[in-house]
């Protein structure tokens, strides 16, 4: 059983820029969470995703935006970005529904904007 | 709003003490809390969850409703329980807010 992929594992963008990153699900989960997690502090919560709509949202402009398809994958997508959109970018998903029983992280995007 | 505060970002103890991560919520509501840890070099995953009762690597924590607290503790702290330590809240919302973390460092 593989565990939650994230890619790229580093990225570097200027202001202004678009970014998409990418998470693949673990096998059979059906609901993916994307957080924010900046230097020293805990994640916070962007949105989640359950059978391919939106299910949550935190407080995040609509410039975060995100998908998921099919088989379960995901993307974050973020437009305009601007220096404070520097951080860890974390998915996790679950195989138990939105209710967040148990999540199951992967190793994160670890975004830099200059 | 909903919050979950850890008050202290390191706590120091030598193997063997008993240990206690704090961890307060402020939520009118009955949320589900949980400890999530992150070891070095490995992915943040979840250590346990109050509605499950269970006792995790010798871990335990109780929700005490009247003081909105979520308490981790072990009475005997090992080496291998240095790690960053997180505690978080849902409300069956599909978002869990964390709180900012406890680096727990265990010195031999």
């Amino acid at each position: 059983e593989t565990g939650v992929t994230q890619s790229p594992t580093h990225l570097i963008k200027t202001r202004g820029q678009q970014v998409t990153l990418r998470c693949s699900s673990q096998s059979g989960h059906n609901t993916v969470s994307w957080y924010q997690q900046a230097l020293g502090q805990g994640p916070q919560f962007i949105f989640q995703y359950y059978r391919e709509e939106e299910n949550g949202r935190g407080n995040f402009p609509p410039r975060f935006s995100g998908l998921q398809f099919p088989n379960y994958s995901s993307e974050l997508n973020v437009n305009a970005l601007e220096l404070d959109d520097s951080a860890l970018y974390l998915c996790a998903s679950s195989p138990t529904g939105p209710s967040n029983e148990k999540l199951f992280f992967g190793s994160g995007t670890q975004l830099s904007v200059l | 709003a909903q919050r979950v505060t850890q008050p202290e970002k390191l706590l120091s103890v030598f193997k063997g003490a008993p240990v206690e991560l704090k961890c307060n919520y402020s939520y009118s509501g009955s949320p589900e809390l949980f400890w999530y840890v992150q070891y070095s070099r490995q992915r943040l995953q979840l250590l346990l969850r109050h509605i499950s009762r269970e006792s995790i690597k010798g871990f335990t924590a109780d929700l005490n409703k009247g003081e909105t607290s979520f308490h981790l503790k072990k009475p005997f702290a090992q080496e291998e329980d240095s790690a960053m330590y997180y505690c978080a809240l849902t409300f069956n919302t599909g978002k869990l807010i964390f709180g900012q973390g406890t680096t727990l460092q265990v010195k031999p």
